[in-house]
């Protein structure tokens, strides 16, 4: 158990509809960020928020956004979707700079 | 710009060495990572190397860094079956002076009798 806890586990959804995906860091761990993965893309950097500010964007696309609240919870919410949306988002947290990334155990999204 | 390749299958049989190579892009990467993913789990840190060695040993793990290059291995020594998942290698890159990982795009380890 890495301390990350993510929700939803598993989530199916249409065309077009907007779903939040939930991670809450491990205790004391200031740094959130959010990756895709995918079979064809492999794992993609998103984002990164740093004690409620975003630090450093990725590939992350304008139908995505994401924010850090003050309790340090982080979401991920991601509109019109696509069926080239369906992957597993991993949110991961770490104290602060250069060190480990602690993974949660991600939120497989299914869009029909 | 940022970018880490590595080789998508490797198949071995068990007992043996299995070595995974991986190539980055950034030279000023500080750290060097070497990510477990097992079925259906997030990934989880092996072993990292800082960008100043050239080798580092984890019982049964070797890490070897060629900066001149920009290639890193991981060695991993009596492959078992526990150890079939798939292996990611990560560049440390810093942007406005906050650390982000770029990952590869990950290498699937078989173990096999």
């Amino acid at each position: 158990d890495s301390g990350v806890t993510q929700t939803p586990k598993h989530l199916i959804t249409a065309t077009g509809q907007r779903v939040t995906l939930r991670c809450s860091p491990r205790s004391g761990d200031l740094s959130v960020y959010w990756y895709q993965q995918s079979l064809d893309q492999g794992l993609q950097f998103l984002i990164q928020y740093y004690n409620g500010e975003e630090r450093a964007k990725g590939n992350i696309l304008e139908r995505f956004s994401a924010q850090q609240f003050p309790d340090l919870h982080s979401e991920l919410n991601l509109s019109s979707l696509e069926l080239g949306d369906s992957a597993l988002y991993f949110c991961a947290s770490s104290v602060r700079l250069v060190g480990e990334l602690f993974f949660g155990e991600g939120s497989r999204l299914t869009v029909l | 710009g940022e970018d880490v390749e590595q080789s998508l299958f490797l198949s071995v049989r068990e007992g043996d060495s299995s070595v995974i190579n991986c190539t980055y892009t950034d030279s000023s990467s500080t750290y060097l990572y070497w990510y477990k993913q097992e079925p259906g789990a997030g990934l989880q840190l092996l072993t990292y190397i800082f960008s100043n060695m050239d080798m580092k040993q984890d019982q049964r793990l070797t890490v070897l860094l060629n900066k001149k290059d920009k290639h890193l291995s991981l060695r991993i020594a009596d492959t078992q079956t526990g150890d079939s998942a798939i292996y990611f290698c990560a560049e440390s890159s810093v942007s406005g002076g906050y650390n982000k990982l770029i990952f590869g795009a990950g290498t699937r380890l078989a173990v096999h009798p």
